[in-house]
């Protein structure tokens, strides 16, 4: 069962553009979520999150968009340039308020290609 | 500020062999998680330790174990390796504050099981 889902494997854009990623949650628990942007052969760095109790988080070239209602996020990057090539990951996370639950539920990644 | 770090980076092992990863955190995180990759499955969830307790643990059978030391160290086990479990196993360590925080990941251990 996959909570978290990001349907696209790959995406392409050409460098300046704009890079939407999207991802989808099913599981009404989770209240955390974050983005991960790996390179091979190197562990997953974190880009930026977001708490259930917003709907957009900004951080630079980076921007972050909630909707609960439609159990969706999407990660935005403005301008693309080729250092962005990498595989992203959205994460989810339920029950931190609680100081409780640190594990991260995993989408399996879209592969972002930015071409110059 | 010293980033995750992993031993080894790389492991062959034969099936049926038992194997330990070990992971250093961040100074000053308390949380330790495990995560294995393989291709396709994106990252699995294995198990979270914090002041030395198992906190949190995913589905994976018995066979994989890890214990956390009173310095936030820890070490993960598999024993009797299957094909199966060849893949690219990630620590991550994270302050826990509870108000909701990213973890930061080691660079991994890439495990083949021959």
């Amino acid at each position: 069962d996959q909570q978290v889902k990001q349907n696209s494997p790959s995406l392409s854009v050409q460098e300046g553009r704009i890079s939407i990623l999207n991802c989808d949650y099913t599981n009404s628990m989770f209240d955390y979520f974050l983005w991960y942007k790996k390179y091979p052969a190197e562990g997953p760095t974190f880009l930026i999150s977001i708490s259930s109790i917003k709907d957009k988080n900004e951080d630079g070239r980076f921007t972050v968009f909630l909707n609960k209602s439609a159990k969706h996020l999407s990660l935005h990057i403005v301008p693309s340039q080729p250092g962005d090539s990498a595989v992203y990951f959205c994460a989810a996370s339920a029950g931190v308020s609680n100081f409780g639950n640190e594990k991260l539920t995993f989408g399996t990644g879209t592969r972002l290609t930015i071409i110059p | 500020k010293a980033g995750v770090t992993q031993t080894p980076r790389y492991l062959i092992k034969t099936r049926g062999q038992q194997v330990t990863l070990s992971c250093s955190p961040i100074s000053g995180h308390r949380s330790v998680s495990w995560y294995q990759q393989t291709p396709g499955q994106g990252l699995q969830f294995l198990f979270e330790y914090f002041s030395e307790t198992q906190r949190n643990k995913g589905n994976f059978p018995g066979r994989f174990s890890g214990r956390q030391f009173s310095n936030s160290r820890s070490e993960m086990n598999v024993s009797t390796l299957e094909l199966g479990d060849s893949a690219l196993y990630l620590c991550a360590s994270s302050f826990r504050t509870g108000g909701g925080t990213e973890a930061f990941f080691g660079q991994g251990t890439r495990l083949t099981v021959v």
